[in-house]
């Protein structure tokens, strides 16, 4: 069974500070890995994805990928009331997407 | 933009009752898929197609029928609907022949409840 591990949260953050979120996954033939963002009662929405170890930054987003400890995060910077969401992280198999249960982020003003 | 649309947005079922949840993509993807969400659960997938004329079955298929219309649509069919699917329900649609190493994009969900 393939998993994807992810603390519930909710992890709390003041506002201008950085959000760490992480994520463990068990299949080790997964080669992509996707970062999403859920408000409540919506669709979630994809805000990264990586492919390769290290680092990749989109604006305030940084992903981070450790295929030797099967470790991928998120950092948030700069977290804002409006990134209190759902984030959900999913890793790609053959043929479809697992998805981790997600960590709520609540960042207060 | 329509993206992936789902419809209905809510629904509401009797036991026993039977109904077809669609869904259709305009982005030219080739794959598309069907997941469930409950709380605490997260995304479970149901059924997907990794091609047009093909489908498959996810993790949670049980209860559920699915066919690929054409390469836009993917309905979604509960024959005899019980408490336990009540959930939200997305559509996804992924790009390219090797789907999940592409990003899915989701529709806007369908609210389900079966009493």
């Amino acid at each position: 069974q393939k998993e994807v591990e992810q603390n519930s949260g909710p992890l709390s953050v003041p506002e201008g500070a950085i959000a760490s979120l992480n994520c463990t996954y068990s299949d080790r033939g997964s080669q992509s890995f996707f970062w999403y963002r859920q408000y409540s009662g919506k669709s979630p929405e994809l805000i990264m994805f990586i492919y390769s170890n290290g680092d990749k930054e989109d604006g305030r987003f940084t992903a981070q990928l450790n295929k030797a400890s099967q470790y991928v995060s998120l950092l948030i910077r700069d977290s804002q009331p409006s990134d209190s969401a759902t984030y959900l992280c999913a890793a790609a198999g053959y043929s479809t997407l697992t998805f981790g249960k997600g960590t709520m982020l609540l960042v207060s003003p | 933009n329509a993206g992936v649309t789902q419809t209905p947005k809510f629904q509401v079922l009797k036991t026993g009752q039977s109904m077809t949840l669609q869904c259709a993509q305009d982005m030219n993807h080739n794959s598309m898929y069907w997941y469930r969400q409950d709380p605490g659960m997260g995304l479970r997938l149901i059924y997907y197609s990794a091609s047009e004329g093909t489908t498959d079955k996810g993790e949670v298929p049980n209860g559920y029928n699915v066919s690929r219309l054409n390469k836009r649509e993917f309905s979604l069919r509960l024959e005899s609907a019980a408490p336990s699917q009540t959930s939200v329900y997305f559509c996804a649609s992924s790009g390219g022949l090797t789907g999940p190493n592409s990003p899915l994009h989701f529709g806007n969900g369908t609210r389900l409840t079966v009493t």
